[in-house]
């Protein structure tokens, strides 16, 4: 099946500082990109909508001036953890979404704030 | 809001099979039954999916009732490996879709034991 990739896998970072997480999709072209946000027992939650070339639509509840995304290309989503709390750890993941519409999920990045 | 209900856990015995029941009675006639599956720590993974008649792939089965209000995901030789949490999830397919993201529910966590 397709491949989506993220980078890093896990990050340990300082409160205050900002982490950026990259979501690659390796072997198609993806308009749309999603970002979710998973806490420990817990489901995962609908963060974001990110499409190539415009600004992210948020879920409510997501501050958009603390979860920067940018969707620069077909292949490429970052999300920013701005000023980065302890409340922020949480494991994030990122999917595409195929030119028919199939979503396929990245690894997941394991964000620890300290 | 949930459109599908599941049992919050199950068991199994490795070897045996697996059903995951399913309900989703309010189901669109134009809505697929999907079943993504997530590992500890991992990004969620693609199973299987059906529109009314019954699919088999290499991982699972998948049976529909005739008036598609429930199902159940078979994994006809369980494994260890299969320990994961495993949600159904209903949505439209098609290029149209590939704007809408997954949402996910608390899904079943199926513990598989030797």
């Amino acid at each position: 099946g397709a491949v989506v990739s993220q980078h890093p896998s896990w990050v340990i970072c300082k409160s205050g500082t900002s982490v950026k997480i990259e979501c690659r999709s390796l072997d198609f072209q993806a308009t749309t990109m999603f970002w979710y946000r998973q806490f420990p027992k817990q489901s995962l939650m609908l963060m974001a909508t990110s499409n190539e070339g415009s600004k992210a639509t948020y879920e409510q509840g997501v501050e958009k001036d603390k979860f920067l995304i940018n969707h620069a290309s077909l292949t490429l989503s970052t999300l920013t953890v701005t000023s980065a709390h302890p409340e922020d750890s949480s494991f994030y993941i990122c999917s595409a979404s195929s030119p028919v519409g199939e979503q396929y999920f990245g690894p997941g990045t394991r964000l620890t704030v300290t | 809001d949930a459109k599908t209900t599941q049992p919050t856990s199950m068991d199994c015995a490795e070897g045996r099979a697996a059903n995951l029941p399913c309900n989703h009675s309010t189901i669109s006639g134009n809505e697929y039954v999907y079943w993504y599956r997530q590992i500890h720590s991992q990004g969620p993974q693609y199973i299987i999916h059906g529109l009314k008649n019954n699919e088999t792939n290499e991982m699972a089965s998948l049976i529909i009732t005739e008036d598609r209000k429930s199902s159940t995901l078979i994994l006809p030789h369980a494994t260890l490996r299969d320990t994961a949490v495993y949600y159904c999830i209903v949505r439209v397919a098609g290029a149209n879709q590939a704007g809408t993201a997954l949402i996910f529910g608390k899904g079943t966590t199926l513990s598989v034991s030797s």
